[in-house]
């Protein structure tokens, strides 16, 4: 059955600062990687993927570090909004080139504070 | 259309019933996917439809059975389930099973098993 007082890690962020989320990955083998939004009451919605020959990749508001050195993500998330407030998933593509199996990180909840 | 749209929103049945999660997308991708997730927990994939086939079936227990009856189309067939089976079961699809991991996602099926 589920833990008692299960949580997820929580960032608090003052609306209109910036937001660090970090994930550590586990396959050094992994291609792509992928970060997934998933606000109350819904399904995981893509934000943005970057690929295992990038360092950094930008998209609107959002920008995403990937250190293999370390097996380590982060996700920026510029002038954080209310709408930002959710829970964010990495994820790694282990098998990029046919049947995208993703395997989700444990997730980290963002709460923005207005 | 850009949504997979995934019905009952909730679902309640006993160990004994039969039940059946259904899931449509009109984007005209050829892969689908069946996530189950437990609260504060990351999706966890379950199997992967590619081009109306099986593709991968993540060792579930054989009271789940999917069926995928077209393109557009995707079940999950419930049969004698446990109360640990309880969770919100995501439906996704994607183009193909080539890519970076981007996958639409339902906004789920929330299944209650007393």
């Amino acid at each position: 059955g589920e833990s008692v007082g299960l949580h997820l890690p929580t960032l608090s962020v003052q609306e209109g600062d910036n937001s660090i989320i970090n994930c550590a990955y586990s396959n050094s083998a992994s291609d792509y990687f992928i970060w997934y939004k998933q606000e109350s009451g819904k399904g995981p919605q893509f934000i943005i993927d970057i690929r295992s020959n990038m360092d950094k990749r930008q998209g609107q508001r959002v920008t995403v570090l990937l250190n293999k050195t370390v097996k380590h993500l982060s996700l920026q998330i510029a002038a954080t909004q209310p709408g930002d407030s959710a829970v964010y998933f990495c994820a790694e593509n282990l098998s990029p080139h046919g049947n995208n199996r993703l395997a989700f990180g444990k997730g980290n909840q963002v709460v923005v504070i207005p | 259309d850009t949504e997979v749209t995934q019905t009952p929103k909730h679902l309640v049945m006993g160990m004994t019933n039969k039940k059946s999660l259904k899931c449509e997308q009109h984007m005209g991708h050829r892969a689908m996917y069946w996530y189950k997730q437990k609260a504060k927990k990351p999706p966890e994939l379950m199997f992967v439809y590619s081009y109306e086939k099986l593709s991968i079936n993540e060792s579930v227990p054989s009271r789940f059975s999917p069926e995928c009856p077209n393109s557009s189309l995707l079940n999950l067939h419930l049969h004698a389930l446990q109360p640990e089976d309880s969770a919100l079961y995501l439906c996704a699809s994607s183009p193909g099973t080539v890519g970076t991991g981007e996958l639409f996602f339902g906004e789920g099926s929330r299944l209650t098993v007393l």
